[in-house]
């Protein structure tokens, strides 16, 4: 069974653009989390996704947003890039009712 | 902000050696994680610990759960140089499937 995957690997772009970050879960899963993991405060959840829907959001500014397709494929945005949003962004998806994640290995995103 | 917190923050140890770390959380949980990352990449599940569990063991992982005390130990035995890494605990609680990461122990296993 396929892993997690997640695109762009790599991505450095320049303040106030926006950037697009997309996430394919394991088969059969439809719970897609995001996280943010920065050395200074470590490993941050933004929110989560399940059938199309967000269920449960982070404590993050509006600038962040997400989605999720019918075929539980999921993106990210940020929107007005600062500095601060440099960092490694993980996607991670569950089955159903179950709590262990499995990780994707992460989109690395610089802010200059 | 973090619900549980990994101690020490930094170990370094000899291969063969047993390595242990601490998670210490605040709140009543239904289930501990723990988790490992190499080296900037996504993070590998390693075990689930429920909360009405008090040991679990995986190959040469053991994990413990003192709910009393809200902390957590893993063990790992014999240690090779590819488990260098970060390892976190992750917490959950309530009706909530998300898990609430602490900032990490890094482990270097000298060869």
């Amino acid at each position: 069974k396929a892993g997690v995957t997640q695109t762009p690997r790599y991505l450095i772009k320049t303040r106030g653009q926006q950037v697009t970050l997309s996430c394919s879960p394991i088969s059969g899963h439809r719970s897609v989390s995001w996280y943010q993991q920065t050395p200074g405060q470590g490993l941050q959840f933004l929110f989560e996704y399940f059938s199309e829907t967000q269920r449960n959001k982070g404590n993050f500014p509006g600038r962040f947003s997400g989605r999720q397709f019918s075929n539980s494929r999921s993106e990210m945005n940020v929107s007005t890039l600062e500095l601060g949003d440099s960092a490694l962004y993980l996607c991670a998806s569950s089955a159903p009712s179950d709590n262990e994640q499995f990780f994707g290995p992460g989109t690395r995103l610089t802010v200059l | 902000s973090q619900q549980g917190e990994e101690d020490p923050q930094a170990l370094s140890i000899q291969e063969g050696e047993n390595a242990t770390m601490n998670c210490s959380y605040k709140t009543s949980i239904n289930n501990l994680q723990w988790y490992r990352q190499n080296s900037g990449r996504g993070l590998v599940h390693l075990i689930l610990i429920r909360s009405n569990e008090r040991e679990k063991h995986s190959g040469r992982l053991r994990v413990t759960l003192d709910t009393s005390k809200k902390s957590s130990s893993l063990l790992i035995t014999a240690s090779r140089a590819a488990d260098t890494a970060s390892y976190f605990c992750a917490t959950s609680r309530g009706g909530s499937y998300i898990p609430t990461f602490g900032r990490g122990t890094s482990l270097i296993v000298h060869p």
